[in-house]
């Protein structure tokens, strides 16, 4: 099983939806946790932390659930310039950082 | 504002030619990463330094070595390099465990 796995996407939506992002990881050690989105053939990008209480950076919420090992991203009233891969990021205690596969969005007009 | 700094952005290498990537972070940063980044793979990490004067093997390290040269500065040698070695290369740095990473513009690498 790998340590960080998102859905394996693609997602096709259009604009104005609402799409939620899935991640879940496997080191109960991990502390530290990030999303990150990439643009094609571009630096990955840090679009927020995830706090254990929950954040939300204008259309942007991130949630994590510890007992459950798992982190969210809902993305609303989607854009056409949120066309990304958004990458789910892991950091253990020890400072080893797993990032996941990535999950694809096409936002379409 | 340069952040991090990785150089080349470009390389094409043969088969058994060895090559050093470098990197270079000017925001005093404690921790740096080497990744590399294949198609249907997302970024997997090679080596990380979580200080100067330390380095620990990541996901996939094989074929490679690193060297944290001072504070600022972590290198990346391919000593043979080999086709499945061909890939795009990040550098990252982070302050602390707790921080998000700042990326390099990347280092594409391709190896006939």
């Amino acid at each position: 099983r790998k340590e960080v796995e998102q859905d394996p996407g693609p997602f096709n939506v259009p604009e104005g939806a609402t799409v939620a992002f899935n991640c879940t990881y496997s080191n109960s050690a991990s502390q530290s946790f990030f999303w990150y989105r990439q643009d094609c053939r571009k630096e990955p990008k840090l679009l927020m932390s995830v706090y254990s209480s929950g954040n939300e950076d204008g259309r942007f919420t991130a949630q994590l659930n510890r007992a459950s090992q798992y982190i969210s991203l809902l993305i609303r009233d989607s854009k056409l310039s949120d066309s990304a891969t958004y990458l789910c990021v892991v950091k253990t205690s020890y400072d080893k950082v797993i990032f996941g596969p990535g999950t694809s969005l096409s936002v379409i007009p | 504002n340069a952040g991090v700094t990785q150089t080349p952005k470009f390389q094409v290498l043969k088969t058994g030619q060895s090559m050093t990537l470098q990197c270079a972070q000017d925001m005093n940063h404690n921790s740096m990463y080497w990744y590399r980044q294949d198609p249907g793979m997302g970024l997997r990490l090679i080596y990380y330094s979580a200080s100067e004067g330390t380095t620990d093997k990541g996901e996939v390290p094989n074929g490679y070595n690193v060297s944290r040269l001072n504070k600022r500065e972590f290198s990346l040698r391919l000593e043979s390099a080999a086709p499945s070695q061909t890939s795009v290369y990040f550098c990252a740095s982070c302050r602390r465990a707790d921080q998000p990473q700042h990326f390099g513009d990347g280092t594409r690498l391709s190896i006939l």
